[in-house]
């Protein structure tokens, strides 16, 4: 069964700092994806990483996928207040099947 | 507006009664997805449509759950004799489905059915 981790679960930090947020999964996979969700939202598409060695960015966000370590990441870059939401990594096994998600990380980005 | 439409917003119902929610993807989406969500929790996976065809099932989904998606447009999902841990957000998803590229294998998410059963 594929396990999704996400380190840290609960992150505080401060606006103009850098952090990055960590996706673990047990399975070898070269599908992953990062979604955002609002408090009482719906779950916006970030990034699809489809490869090893993917990089995509978007603003101050940037994710990784090395699939050997069966690891991505995501970089945020001097953080800003709108940038507070949780941050759910996904890993599909083939083409089109399930995504099965991490826990997510809850970012607060304080003044 | 051309997203993943749910309906309803909001269900209360009471433990034992039938609920169905509707889920309207976005026009050319061949591919239909229905995750569970709760409080704190990332989503979890019930099933999915390629087309009309349900191509898997969750173990999570009990004979409880039926899903259907009828003419490869929009799809319900039916709870019968609801319970108390059935409570949660139901959130449908649907995609292009064509394998190899980026943007085509993206779900776009509703913004979700929340269900609290008393």
């Amino acid at each position: 069964e594929l396990k999704v981790e996400q380190n840290p679960l609960f992150l505080s930090m401060q606006e103009g700092k850098n952090y990055t947020i960590y996706c673990n999964y047990s399975t070898t996979s070269d599908r992953l994806y990062w979604y955002r969700q609002d408090p009482g939202k719906s779950l916006e598409s970030l990034f699809v990483l489809l490869s090893n060695g993917a990089v995509k960015q978007e603003g101050r966000l940037m994710a990784s996928l090395d699939t050997k370590a069966r690891l991505s990441t995501l970089h945020i870059t001097a953080a800003v207040h709108d940038l507070s939401a949780t941050y759910f990594c996904a890993v599909g096994e083939t083409s089109g099947s399930r995504l099965t998600f991490g826990e997510g990380t809850q970012l607060t980005v304080n003044p | 507006d051309t997203g993943v439409s749910q309906d309803p917003r909001h269900k209360i119902t009471k433990r034992g009664q039938n609920v169905t929610f509707r889920c309207d993807p976005i026009s050319e989406h061949n591919r239909l997805y229905w995750y569970r969500q709760t409080l704190g929790q990332g989503p979890e996976f019930l099933t999915y449509f390629q087309n009309e065809a349900q191509l898997e099932k969750s173990r999570l989904l009990s004979d409880r759950f039926s899903a259907e998606r009828p003419k490869g447009s929009f799809s319900t999902l039916e709870i019968q004799r609801t319970e108390q841990g059935d409570s949660a957000m139901y959130l449908c998803a649907s995609s292009l489905g064509f394998a190899g590229s980026g943007d085509n294998e993206k779900l776009f998410f509703g913004s979700g059915t929340q269900l609290s059963v008393l």
